[in-house]
């Protein structure tokens, strides 16, 4: 993932609606991807991972896309809830696999109640 | 029934003090991590190690020395302490190295050098 500057970006969102977290990385060589979500006082925690091979995988409320012409990713978050407020960090890692994955800015997600 | 567990949670110490913290998963994975997350939250590898060998050392001073026992354990030490050492660092670990698994991370030691 790329720098966004100084601060974490920060998306607040409507418990109930979905929420589109993006990222953008760098690396056109990168192969793998993940989303992690941290909460505060915690670690990283895995939600989702795609492989370049694939442009769109989905898991339970979760879908990750893959643009790898633009080098774009996002997270997509369906019917938000209180619990899905937390820090997202896109992570990416080329050539050998998870071996050094390279973590995005992170975005600040809150879900209003 | 702790994935990746790290001692201790909290490290409030002294400029020039020897520190250390340790890791251990009970996964059974073959690789572990350390990661280390600044105040701005960006997080970036320091080290790997695959069944107890070294195979990253990403530019970290010499006075941190990380040591793998067995490959469930990977342990942090740190001599010398300085102010900018200041940081909550991760240990994480992968099924396998070099393949498309993702990192399970522990929940951080978070050090305060003063």
């Amino acid at each position: 993932g790329e720098s966004v500057g100084l601060h974490l970006p920060t998306l607040s969102v409507q418990e109930g609606d979905n929420s589109i977290i993006n990222c953008a990385y760098s690396n056109s060589a990168s192969d793998y991807f993940i989303w992690y979500k941290q909460e505060s006082g915690k670690g990283p925690q895995f939600i989702i991972d795609i492989r370049s091979n694939m442009d769109k995988r989905q898991g339970q409320r979760v879908t990750v896309l893959l643009n790898k012409t633009v080098k774009h990713l996002s997270l997509q978050i369906a019917a938000t809830q209180p619990g899905d407020s937390a820090v997202y960090f896109c992570a990416e890692a080329a050539n050998f696999g998870n071996e050094k994955l390279t973590f995005g800015t992170g975005t600040r997600l809150t879900i209003i109640p | 029934d702790t994935a990746v567990s790290q001692t201790p949670k909290y490290l409030v110490t002294q400029m020039g003090n020897d520190k250390s913290i340790k890791c251990e998963q009970n996964l059974g994975h073959d690789t572990m991590y350390w990661y280390k997350q600044d105040s701005k939250k960006f997080l970036k590898i320091m080290f790997s190690y695959n069944n107890k060998e070294l195979i990253i050392n990403e530019t970290v001073p010499n006075r941190f020395s990380p040591k793998s026992p067995d490959k469930a354990h990977l342990n942090l030490h740190i001599n010398s302490l300085e102010l900018g050492d200041s940081a909550v660092y991760f240990c994480a670990s992968s099924q396998v190295r070099g393949r498309y698994s993702p990192l399970h991370f522990g929940n951080g030691t978070r050090l305060t050098v003063t």
